[in-house]
């Protein structure tokens, strides 16, 4: 059965640096999205992506984010320079039609920033 | 989105069929209710969605009443693989675009053996 992977599964970084997070998704699907959950709370939505083009972002997603599908496979998501606080489990997920129907998780990266 | 209320936990036996409520008072016709859970330090996983009739695949069931202000999951027969938390999440359909979702704390439903 198809599914979403994602590299690393755990990153340690130091406060500052920049990172790059990547998701495999499922090969036929269109619609791309990241979330986080910090420790012990809740899953928060970042991005969604579609057509090449971000198509709904939240005011966690600011300008130290950004997200890109660098060829037909890959999607990443980067974050500038970290922070302390950006220390979490980010999760990329996958939808093959539009709207919020059935959307695949992946494992997950646990990001962790000193 | 309209907003949900779940129980903050429930407790089934193995074997037993687990019901979980959800209350959606203010769902607009538009909004679907979808269902998604969260084994520990796992990606969600989807469960099953329906607008207004009741839905079942090889997951569970979903029960919506005749006012769609409420919801039920069942899990038929519930096993211990099932421990998780469970969302229940109102969201509507835009015209196109891919939505996010928006994940509430959930019911975490714990299966004792």
């Amino acid at each position: 059965e198809p599914e979403v992977t994602q590299t690393p599964s755990h990153q340690v970084t130091q406060m500052g640096q920049e990172v790059i997070l990547r998701c495999v998704p499922i090969s036929n699907h269109l619609y791309f999205y990241w979330y986080r959950q910090i420790l012990g709370q809740k899953v928060e939505f970042l991005v969604s992506f579609y057509n090449n083009e971000i198509s709904e972002k939240s005011e966690i997603f600011d300008d130290q984010f950004s997200v890109e599908r660098p060829d037909g496979s890959n999607f990443t998501l980067k974050i500038r320079s970290t922070k302390l606080e950006d220390s979490a489990m980010y999760f990329c997920a996958s939808g093959q039609v539009a709207g919020a129907s059935e959307q695949f998780f992946g494992p997950g990266t646990r990001l962790t920033v000193l | 989105d309209a907003k949900t209320t779940q129980p903050t936990s429930m407790d089934c036996a193995e074997g037993r069929a687990a019901n979980l409520p959800c209350n959606h008072s203010t769902i607009s016709g538009n909004e679907y209710v979808y269902w998604y859970r969260q084994i520990h330090s796992q990606g969600p996983q989807y469960i099953i969605h329906g607008l207004k009739n009741n839905e079942t695949n090889e997951m569970a069931s979903l029960i919506i009443t005749e006012d769609r202000k409420s919801s039920t999951l069942i899990l038929p027969h519930a096993t211990l693989r099932d421990t998780a938390v469970y969302y229940c999440i109102v969201r509507v359909h835009s015209g196109g675009g891919a939505d996010g979702l928006t994940f509430g704390k959930g019911t975490h439903l714990i299966i004792q053996p």
